[in-house]
Parts: C-alpha cells; sequence; structure tokens
C-alpha cells in the first residue's frame, strides 16, 4: 500500500519568514495530494491540493510544487503569520479505480510562527 | 449548515467497556471515513462507507465495527476497549469519493483507562 513520509516533525520561524514542509510517496499510482491543516482543538481543513497533471500550483501566500519522478510534493507558506500555527498534514491518494476517496497521511509537522 | 459532527467530545472509558462514537454529516456525501491520529502518527483509515448499507475496512479495524444505515449516519462501534484505542477519532464525508476535499468533524478524544 501506500506510504506517505513528512519532515520535518517540527518547524519554529518567525513572523514574515517563510515555511517548507515536504513529503514523499511511495505507490507511483497516486495523483492526488491535499494538504491539510489542523488549529488545536478541530479537525483537518483542507488548505491547498494538486492533482498529478500540474507541477505547482499557488493561492495567495500558499503554494504546493509536485515532482512525479521522484515522488514528492512540498507546501510553501511564505510571509507567515502567527495565525498559521497549526499542525499541517499531506497526504496521498489513487483517484481512481477502487480508492473511494481514502487518503494515506503523512505524519504531521507542528508550525510555530513567532511574533 | 453544521457539515460533519461527531459526539462526544471526550469520553474516557474503561478496559473492557464499549461505546459507540456518533457521525452525522448534513452534506449528502455517499462517502463516508473513520480515521484515528495518535502522536507523529498521521491519520490512519480505520473503517470507511461508499453509501447506505456499504462499509469496508480501512488500514487498521481490528477492535472495531461500523453501520451504514442511512446516508447521513456513520456511528463507530469499540468492543471491549483496550488502552491501544486511546486515540482522538475523526469522522469525515466526501462528496464525489476520489480526487475531491475530504470534510472533516472535531474530533473525539478517547482515553481507555
Amino acid at each position: 500500500g501506500e506510504n506517505v513520509e513528512q519532515h520535518p516533525s517540527t518547524l519554529s520561524v518567525q513572523e514574515g519568514d517563510s515555511a517548507v514542509i515536504k513529503c514523499t510517496y511511495s505507490d507511483s499510482a497516486s495523483n492526488y495530494f491535499p494538504w491539510y491543516k489542523q488549529e488545536l482543538g478541530k479537525g483537518p481543513q483542507l488548505i491547498i491540493d494538486i492533482r498529478s497533471n500540474v507541477g505547482e500550483k499557488k493561492d495567495q501566500r500558499i503554494a504546493v510544487t509536485l515532482n512525479k519522478t521522484a515522488k514528492h510534493f512540498s507546501l510553501h507558506i511564505t510571509e507567515t503569520q502567527p495565525e498559521d500555527s497549526a499542525v499541517y498534514f499531506c497526504a496521498a491518494q489513487n483517484a481512481g479505480g477502487t480508492s473511494y476517496g481514502k487518503l494515506t497521511f503523512g505524519q504531521g509537522t507542528i508550525l510555530t510562527v513567532h511574533p | 449548515n453544521a457539515g460533519v459532527t461527531q459526539t462526544p467530545k471526550f469520553r474516557i472509558l474503561k478496559i473492557g467497556q464499549s461505546m459507540t462514537l456518533q457521525c452525522t454529516q448534513d452534506m449528502n456525501h455517499n462517502y463516508m471515513y473513520w480515521y484515528r491520529q495518535d502522536p507523529g502518527m498521521g491519520l490512519k483509515l480505520i473503517y470507511y462507507s461508499v453509501g447506505a448499507g456499504i462499509t469496508d475496512k480501512g488500514e487498521v479495524p481490528n477492535g472495531y465495527n461500523v453501520s451504514r444505515s442511512t446516508t447521513e449516519d456513520f456511528p463507530l462501534r469499540l468492543e471491549l476497549a483496550a488502552p491501544s484505542q486511546t486515540s482522538v477519532y475523526f469522522c469525515a464525508s466526501t462528496y464525489l469519493g476520489q480526487n475531491t476535499e475530504a470534510f472533516f468533524g472535531q474530533g473525539t478524544r478517547l482515553t481507555v483507562v
């Protein structure tokens, strides 16, 4: 089955700096890669996703890049703000056949943005 | 629009007790999922359902059971609770299944002592 590795496990930055979180996946059939943000005491919430037919996607201060050959994808947050502090999860999905929307998650990254 | 609602938010169980974690969604989603979240381990899929009356095992189903009698509800049953089931449980739903956003509930924090 699919295996997703996420690094780093914790990341501390100063407000205004950039933050990068990296994930690798093992199943070359995976073709959908969402990123979720989990604030304290809440469930994960989708912040951005990318499909395997594109290499990069951007939404304001957040961007995701995908390298299918190397089987890794990354989340980039620019101009970080204290409200970006949360746990971030990457995930992978084989969006076809009998996947039925099942997601394989990375271990999570605790991002702390210091004012 | 409530989205995905889980109850209870917190629960302490004694070893060997049973309980049902409730999950309901009001988005008319066919696909529903139960994940557990352990520290430093990400989320692991327990069970999922592609529609009323249809359920299947995920990655870590042992010690759990589910049912899906309606589109809205997807309860998770723990029989004979064990300390290894101490975790945070999340219910989620999607509209199309693959390739679309999963909506999560706020979670149930379960401690088995």
